[in-house]
Protein backbone atom coordinates (compact mmCIF):
# COMPACT_ATOMS: atom_id res chain seq x y z
CA UNK A 1 0.00 0.00 0.00
CA UNK A 2 1.32 3.74 -0.31
CA UNK A 3 3.54 4.93 2.45
CA UNK A 4 2.86 8.39 3.55
CA UNK A 5 5.49 9.71 6.00
CA UNK A 6 5.24 13.06 7.73
CA UNK A 7 8.03 15.47 8.87
CA UNK A 8 8.68 16.97 11.35
CA UNK A 9 7.88 13.95 14.62
CA UNK A 10 7.65 17.13 16.61
CA UNK A 11 7.33 21.04 16.54
CA UNK A 12 7.17 23.22 19.26
CA UNK A 13 6.09 27.26 18.43
CA UNK A 14 5.65 30.32 20.06
CA UNK A 15 2.35 31.60 20.17
CA UNK A 16 1.66 33.72 17.08
CA UNK A 17 3.89 31.70 15.34
CA UNK A 18 3.49 30.59 11.69
CA UNK A 19 4.63 26.89 10.70
CA UNK A 20 4.49 24.26 7.97
CA UNK A 21 4.16 20.85 8.32
CA UNK A 22 5.26 18.37 5.24
CA UNK A 23 3.59 15.08 4.31
CA UNK A 24 5.45 12.66 1.51
CA UNK A 25 3.41 10.15 -0.06
CA UNK A 26 4.46 7.36 -2.29
CA UNK A 27 2.09 6.70 -4.95
CA UNK A 28 -0.32 8.52 -6.88
CA UNK A 29 -3.52 9.64 -4.40
CA UNK A 30 -7.18 9.65 -5.14
CA UNK A 31 -7.74 10.68 -1.49
CA UNK A 32 -5.39 13.22 0.58
CA UNK A 33 -6.79 14.35 3.71
CA UNK A 34 -5.20 16.55 6.94
CA UNK A 35 -6.54 15.91 10.84
CA UNK A 36 -6.20 17.26 13.72
CA UNK A 37 -6.27 14.93 16.70
CA UNK A 38 -7.51 16.89 19.87
CA UNK A 39 -6.44 15.98 23.50
CA UNK A 40 -9.82 13.80 23.62
CA UNK A 41 -8.68 11.43 20.73
CA UNK A 42 -11.34 13.17 18.47
CA UNK A 43 -9.80 13.23 14.47
CA UNK A 44 -11.18 16.60 13.18
CA UNK A 45 -11.03 16.83 9.82
CA UNK A 46 -8.78 19.88 8.19
CA UNK A 47 -8.79 19.83 4.74
CA UNK A 48 -9.51 16.73 1.84
CA UNK A 49 -6.68 17.94 -0.71
CA UNK A 50 -5.89 15.16 -3.41
CA UNK A 51 -5.00 18.08 -4.92
CA UNK A 52 -4.04 21.85 -5.21
CA UNK A 53 -4.42 24.50 -2.38
CA UNK A 54 -7.62 25.45 0.08
CA UNK A 55 -7.97 27.74 2.86
CA UNK A 56 -9.77 27.72 6.44
CA UNK A 57 -8.79 30.81 8.72
CA UNK A 58 -5.31 30.62 9.55
CA UNK A 59 -4.91 27.00 8.32
CA UNK A 60 -4.21 26.08 4.87
CA UNK A 61 -3.10 23.21 2.64
CA UNK A 62 -1.28 23.13 -0.31
CA UNK A 63 -0.92 19.56 -2.58
CA UNK A 64 1.03 18.93 -5.47
CA UNK A 65 0.28 15.74 -6.61
CA UNK A 66 2.73 15.47 -9.58
CA UNK A 67 5.66 15.35 -6.61
CA UNK A 68 3.87 13.19 -4.13
CA UNK A 69 3.93 15.91 -1.09
CA UNK A 70 1.28 18.21 0.80
CA UNK A 71 2.01 20.67 2.84
CA UNK A 72 0.09 22.16 5.49
CA UNK A 73 0.83 25.90 7.05
CA UNK A 74 -0.59 27.18 10.70
CA UNK A 75 -0.70 30.85 10.76
CA UNK A 76 -0.53 32.84 13.78
CA UNK A 77 -0.49 29.96 15.88
CA UNK A 78 -2.57 29.52 19.26
CA UNK A 79 -2.51 27.40 22.13
CA UNK A 80 -5.68 25.71 20.74
CA UNK A 81 -3.93 24.21 17.71
CA UNK A 82 -1.36 22.26 19.75
CA UNK A 83 -2.44 18.37 19.29
CA UNK A 84 -0.90 16.02 16.69
CA UNK A 85 -1.91 16.56 13.14
CA UNK A 86 -2.01 13.26 10.86
CA UNK A 87 -1.93 13.31 6.83
CA UNK A 88 -3.84 10.30 5.10
CA UNK A 89 -3.81 9.16 1.99
CA UNK A 90 -5.45 6.63 -0.32
CA UNK A 91 -3.90 5.34 -3.69
CA UNK A 92 -6.86 3.97 -6.18
CA UNK A 93 -8.70 2.60 -3.25
CA UNK A 94 -10.88 3.39 -0.20
CA UNK A 95 -7.94 2.53 2.49
CA UNK A 96 -6.88 5.77 4.02
CA UNK A 97 -2.98 5.26 5.36
CA UNK A 98 -1.98 7.60 8.17
CA UNK A 99 1.63 8.89 8.51
CA UNK A 100 2.88 8.97 12.36
CA UNK A 101 1.76 12.38 13.01
CA UNK A 102 3.71 15.80 13.87
CA UNK A 103 2.85 16.92 17.55
CA UNK A 104 2.14 20.56 17.73
CA UNK A 105 3.38 22.55 20.73
CA UNK A 106 2.48 26.18 20.73
CA UNK A 107 3.35 28.00 24.05
CA UNK A 108 1.36 30.94 24.99
CA UNK B 1 -25.80 18.11 11.74
CA UNK B 2 -24.66 14.95 13.82
CA UNK B 3 -21.41 13.33 12.65
CA UNK B 4 -20.17 9.80 13.37
CA UNK B 5 -20.84 8.25 16.69
CA UNK B 6 -19.68 5.20 18.46
CA UNK B 7 -20.66 3.66 21.70
CA UNK B 8 -18.95 2.91 24.63
CA UNK B 9 -16.33 5.29 24.74
CA UNK B 10 -14.45 3.22 26.50
CA UNK B 11 -15.13 -0.45 27.48
CA UNK B 12 -12.63 -2.56 29.89
CA UNK B 13 -12.84 -6.20 29.57
CA UNK B 14 -11.13 -9.16 31.00
CA UNK B 15 -8.64 -11.42 28.97
CA UNK B 16 -10.57 -14.66 27.40
CA UNK B 17 -14.28 -11.80 27.22
CA UNK B 18 -16.07 -11.15 24.24
CA UNK B 19 -17.28 -7.26 23.61
CA UNK B 20 -18.88 -5.61 20.91
CA UNK B 21 -18.39 -1.74 19.75
CA UNK B 22 -20.91 0.18 17.66
CA UNK B 23 -20.71 3.25 15.03
CA UNK B 24 -23.24 5.19 13.78
CA UNK B 25 -22.22 6.78 10.57
CA UNK B 26 -23.33 10.58 9.46
CA UNK B 27 -26.94 9.78 8.00
CA UNK B 28 -26.98 8.31 4.45
CA UNK B 29 -23.24 7.80 4.20
CA UNK B 30 -23.37 4.27 2.41
CA UNK B 31 -19.62 3.60 2.96
CA UNK B 32 -18.28 2.73 6.21
CA UNK B 33 -14.81 2.10 7.59
CA UNK B 34 -13.46 0.59 10.70
CA UNK B 35 -9.60 1.72 11.73
CA UNK B 36 -7.65 0.99 14.76
CA UNK B 37 -4.91 3.63 16.54
CA UNK B 38 -2.46 2.04 18.90
CA UNK B 39 -0.60 4.12 21.27
CA UNK B 40 1.82 6.82 19.38
CA UNK B 41 0.80 5.57 16.05
CA UNK B 42 -1.67 6.74 13.27
CA UNK B 43 -4.85 4.51 12.82
CA UNK B 44 -4.46 1.84 10.80
CA UNK B 45 -7.52 0.39 8.28
CA UNK B 46 -9.37 -2.60 9.95
CA UNK B 47 -12.05 -3.21 7.42
CA UNK B 48 -14.64 -1.31 4.86
CA UNK B 49 -18.68 -1.44 3.98
CA UNK B 50 -20.37 -0.53 1.34
CA UNK B 51 -23.64 -0.53 2.04
CA UNK B 52 -24.32 -3.70 3.81
CA UNK B 53 -21.53 -6.02 2.65
CA UNK B 54 -17.79 -5.71 3.76
CA UNK B 55 -16.07 -5.24 0.72
CA UNK B 56 -12.48 -5.38 2.06
CA UNK B 57 -11.69 -7.38 5.35
CA UNK B 58 -8.32 -7.48 4.78
CA UNK B 59 -7.30 -5.43 7.87
CA UNK B 60 -8.80 -7.53 10.32
CA UNK B 61 -5.72 -9.08 12.33
CA UNK B 62 -7.54 -12.30 12.96
CA UNK B 63 -10.59 -14.21 12.75
CA UNK B 64 -11.62 -12.97 16.39
CA UNK B 65 -12.29 -10.04 14.90
CA UNK B 66 -15.87 -9.63 12.92
CA UNK B 67 -17.74 -6.79 11.77
CA UNK B 68 -21.32 -6.68 10.57
CA UNK B 69 -23.32 -3.78 9.24
CA UNK B 70 -27.40 -6.02 8.76
CA UNK B 71 -29.50 -2.89 7.43
CA UNK B 72 -26.69 -0.97 5.53
CA UNK B 73 -26.37 1.72 8.25
CA UNK B 74 -25.49 1.05 11.90
CA UNK B 75 -22.42 -1.29 11.99
CA UNK B 76 -20.79 -3.67 15.01
CA UNK B 77 -17.21 -4.66 15.48
CA UNK B 78 -17.30 -7.78 17.35
CA UNK B 79 -13.84 -9.12 19.03
CA UNK B 80 -13.85 -13.06 20.71
CA UNK B 81 -11.51 -13.73 23.15
CA UNK B 82 -9.98 -10.50 23.80
CA UNK B 83 -6.20 -10.39 24.04
CA UNK B 84 -4.35 -7.66 25.81
CA UNK B 85 -2.96 -6.63 22.57
CA UNK B 86 -6.04 -6.11 21.14
CA UNK B 87 -6.27 -2.46 23.61
CA UNK B 88 -6.57 0.22 21.49
CA UNK B 89 -8.67 2.93 20.30
CA UNK B 90 -11.16 2.01 17.72
CA UNK B 91 -12.40 4.31 14.78
CA UNK B 92 -15.43 4.45 12.82
CA UNK B 93 -15.58 6.32 9.98
CA UNK B 94 -17.83 6.97 7.05
CA UNK B 95 -18.06 8.52 3.49
CA UNK B 96 -21.08 9.62 1.08
CA UNK B 97 -20.14 6.93 -1.60
CA UNK B 98 -17.27 4.39 -1.04
CA UNK B 99 -14.00 3.78 -3.63
CA UNK B 100 -12.44 6.51 -1.97
CA UNK B 101 -12.57 9.59 -3.13
CA UNK B 102 -14.92 10.76 -0.80
CA UNK B 103 -13.82 12.71 2.62
CA UNK B 104 -13.83 10.40 5.27
CA UNK B 105 -15.17 11.38 8.91
CA UNK B 106 -14.69 10.31 12.10
CA UNK B 107 -16.22 9.37 15.06
CA UNK B 108 -14.70 9.96 18.79
CA UNK B 109 -13.34 5.95 18.48
CA UNK B 110 -13.86 3.44 21.37
CA UNK B 111 -10.66 2.84 23.97
CA UNK B 112 -10.74 -0.98 24.60
CA UNK B 113 -8.96 -2.30 27.36
CA UNK B 114 -7.88 -5.80 28.05
CA UNK B 115 -6.87 -6.64 31.45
Amino acid sequence: GIQVEQSPPDLILQEGANSTLRCNFSDSVNNLQWFHQNPWGQLINLFYIPSGTKQNGRLSATTVATERYSLLYISSSQTTDSGVYFCAACSNDYKLSFGAGTTVTVRA
Amino acid sequence: GAGVSQTPSNKVTEKGKYVELRCDPISGHTALYWYRQSLGQGPEFLIYFQGTGAADDSGLPNDRFFAVRPEGSVSTLKIQRTERGDSAVYLCASSSSGGGDYEQYFGPGTRLTVT
